[in-house]
């Protein structure tokens, strides 16, 4: 059984481009989470997403950010017009429902120059 | 506003010692408490956790102790060694289901040989 898969693993882009990020889950979880971890801090949560719905996107910021998980392929969190202060490591993790335990992928590493 | 602290940014351990991570929450609403493990350029990997009605959970050479009064939980590695040089994480929840964690910032174990 395949971990959750993200890609790509690093990314780069210049101010003003768009990032997308993906996250597979693990096979058989339905629930997919979002976290952000900028430089000497903790992992931030950002958005919690079911099959087609977002079900909280309260640490998620209101503009330029938006996420999605359709009902086939993979989670993709969109950040519009990239700016320095998006630079940070993405980690999506996912859960198969009611459960406590949630299992994270290896994350994006997001460079704006 | 932080919800969580893990006041040690760093610990440094000698192998075969007794190593204690600490963290202290300020939200009495959590009442699920977990631990993840974490290697540079990988995700967070789960290590174990604790429930309110608990107030210790062992798990190995792990054991977590829960004091609610207290508002503080604290990791117990015994005897240390060098595979547990990573930083560790404490994440809190509230209710049980499917919410984002809430993180503290970290403590980088450092295991001396």
């Amino acid at each position: 059984n395949a971990g959750v898969m993200q890609n790509p693993r690093h990314l780069v882009r210049r101010r003003g481009q768009e990032a997308r990020l993906r996250c597979s889950p693990m096979k058989g979880h339905s629930h997919v989470y979002w976290y952000r971890q900028l430089p000497e801090e903790g992992l931030k949560f950002m958005v919690y997403l079911q099959k087609e719905n977002i079900i909280d996107e309260s640490g998620m910021p209101k503009e330029r950010f938006s996420a999605e998980f359709p009902k086939e392929g993979p989670s993709i969190l969109r950040i519009q017009q990239v700016v320095r202060g998006d630079s940070a490591a993405y980690f999506c993790a996912s859960s198969p429902g009611q459960e406590n335990e949630q299992f994270f992928g290896p994350g994006t590493r997001l460079t704006v120059l | 506003d932080q919800q969580v602290k893990q006041n040690s940014p760093s610990l440094s351990v000698q192998e075969g010692r007794i190593s204690i991570l600490n963290c202290d929450y300020t939200n009495s609403m959590f009442d699920y408490f977990l631990w993840y493990k974490k290697y540079p350029a990988e995700g967070p990997t789960f290590l174990i956790s604790i429930s309110s009605i608990k107030d210790k959970n062992e798990d190995g050479r792990f054991t977590v102790f829960l004091n609610k009064s207290a508002k503080h939980l604290s990791l117990h590695i015994v005897p240390s060694q060098p595979g547990d040089s990573a930083v560790y994480f404490c994440a809190p929840r509230v209710g049980g289901g499917a919410d984002g964690l809430t993180f503290g910032k970290g403590t980088h174990l450092i295991i001396q040989p």
